[in-house]
């Protein structure tokens, strides 16, 4: 299985700061036949499903604040929320859909400062 | 809009079977992974398998003993059955569309107990 890291489990920033969560691969997500990183970031609230804010590691999905990225490639990806909002606190995970089992990481916290 | 829709029985005894339905709307299942995907309270999100809109399924090893998947194409239904269940199999259960594209249930919460 491949296993997704993490890092931090959990942060805290302060309202309009810029927060960056990474996720670890244990082997390569980047499929080389079209180029494209099977990565996803969801976002959940308390009581909600996960939704989706980023897929193929760095594009946003319809309707997604544009304050959200995804950048990296292979093993090592970041999310950036480059301007924090209150409706940002959440858990944040990232996905990779490049092989079975889909794997998600343990999630990161997300707090106001 | 496509949505999905989960339904069954909230509480299930130990060494029953779960069972959930998935119920697919404003779209076809055609062509497509359908997958289910579990959230113990307070944990993280663990991939329990997905099948193809032919009926190719593909499970999580962890699980692949105790798991079926089925669909419905006429139903627009897939669904899950889960054997012999512990209290560890305490979870939000979701289905979800595989792949790009934010195509989640609500999620239900199945709770194992006498």
């Amino acid at each position: 299985d491949i296993v997704m890291t993490q890092s931090p489990d959990s942060l805290a920033v302060s309202l309009g700061e810029r927060a960056t969560i990474n996720c670890k691969s244990s082997q390569s997500v980047l499929y080389s036949s079209d180029n494209k990183n099977y990565l996803a970031w969801y976002q959940q609230k308390p009581g909600q499903p996960p939704k989706m804010l980023i897929y193929w590691a760095s594009t946003r999905e319809s309707g997604v604040p544009d304050r959200f990225s995804g950048s990296g490639s292979g093993t090592d990806f970041t999310l950036t929320i480059s301007s924090l909002q209150a409706e940002d606190v959440a858990v944040y995970y990232c996905q990779q859909y490049y092989t079975t089992p889909r794997t998600f990481g343990q999630g990161t916290k997300v707090e106001i400062k | 809009q496509l949505q999905l829709q989960e339904s069954g029985p909230g509480l299930v005894k130990p060494s029953e079977t779960l069972s959930l339905t998935c119920t697919v709307s404003g779209g076809s299942i055609s062509n497509y992974y359908w997958s289910w995907i579990r959230q113990p309270p307070g944990k993280a999100l663990e991939w329990i398998g997905f099948i193809y809109s032919s009926g190719t399924t593909t499970y999580n090893p962890s699980l692949k003993s105790r798991v079926t998947i089925s669909l419905d194409t006429s139903k627009n239904q897939f669904s899950l059955k889960l054997s012999s269940v512990t209290a560890a199999d305490t979870a939000v259960y979701y289905c979800a569309r595989d792949g790009n594209g934010d195509y989640w249930g609500q999620g239900t919460l199945v709770t194992v107990s006498s």
